[in-house]
């Protein structure tokens, strides 16, 4: 069972479209981080995030946590085929990450 | 530092037999932590070493499950008598102190397909 609901599961957009994804819990978490992860390789950290109402900007992403610390929302901007990827959230559950299922989301040219 | 290093990359195995997989974290942390992701879901949590020590095991590790980390550097994950659902991507971790800040640097995997 995932702590960590993340939709939507799958997502096919055209480049050049904007895109949002969600992470969701019942839970409260001291920190929140998102990560990408390309087939057959393992996922790498794209933000950590951790004061309710918190937002990040990387380039044409934007992460927010939620203010009650319970979700994040991942925003991508003209979204590019380089973007296309599984986009996992995770939150901090004492002193482990708990993963969330993904967002698979493809981004044709 | 060339990040975090697992072999084999590939596994293959009949049902019944015993494997092995290694992990060579970043030098500098002092986390290891074990993930298995089967497709379509995101990275369950495994098992959990700081330095030596074995901190936290997930229910998913049945006794056929074993990890150590002799000497705080380099882990191994064994599962005896594999089965079917045994298959998926066994990942590795690492972090220092300040990893809920900082994040894990993940292994790119060992792919076990039992047979």
């Amino acid at each position: 069972t995932q702590l960590l609901e993340q939709s939507p599961q799958f997502l096919s957009i055209q480049e050049g479209e904007n895109l949002t994804v969600y992470c969701n819990s019942s839970s409260v978490f001291s920190s929140l981080q998102w990560y990408r992860q390309e087939p057959g390789e393992g996922p790498v950290l794209l933000v950590t995030v951790v004061t309710g109402g918190e937002v990040k900007k990387l380039k044409r992403l934007t992460f927010q946590f939620g203010d009650a610390r319970k979700d994040s929302s991942l925003h991508i901007t003209a979204a590019q085929p380089g973007d296309t990827g599984l986009y996992l959230c995770a939150g901090a559950d004492n002193n482990d990450m708990r993963f969330g299922a993904g967002t698979r989301l493809t981004v044709k040219p | 530092d060339t990040g975090v290093s697992q072999n084999p990359r590939h596994k293959i195995t009949k049902r019944g037999q015993n494997v092995t997989f290694r992990c060579d974290p970043i030098s500098e942390h002092n986390r290891l932590y074990w993930y298995r992701q089967t497709l379509g879901q995101g990275p369950e949590f495994l098992t959990y070493f700081q330095n030596e020590a074995q901190l936290e095991k997930s229910r998913l590790l049945s006794d056929r499950f074993s990890a150590e980390r002799p000497k705080g550097s380099f882990s191994t994950l064994e599962i005896q008598r594999t089965e079917q659902g045994d298959s998926a991507m066994y990942l590795c971790a690492s972090s220092g102190w300040d990893s809920l800040l900082y994040g894990y640097t993940f292994g790119s995997g060992t792919r076990l397909t039992v047979v």
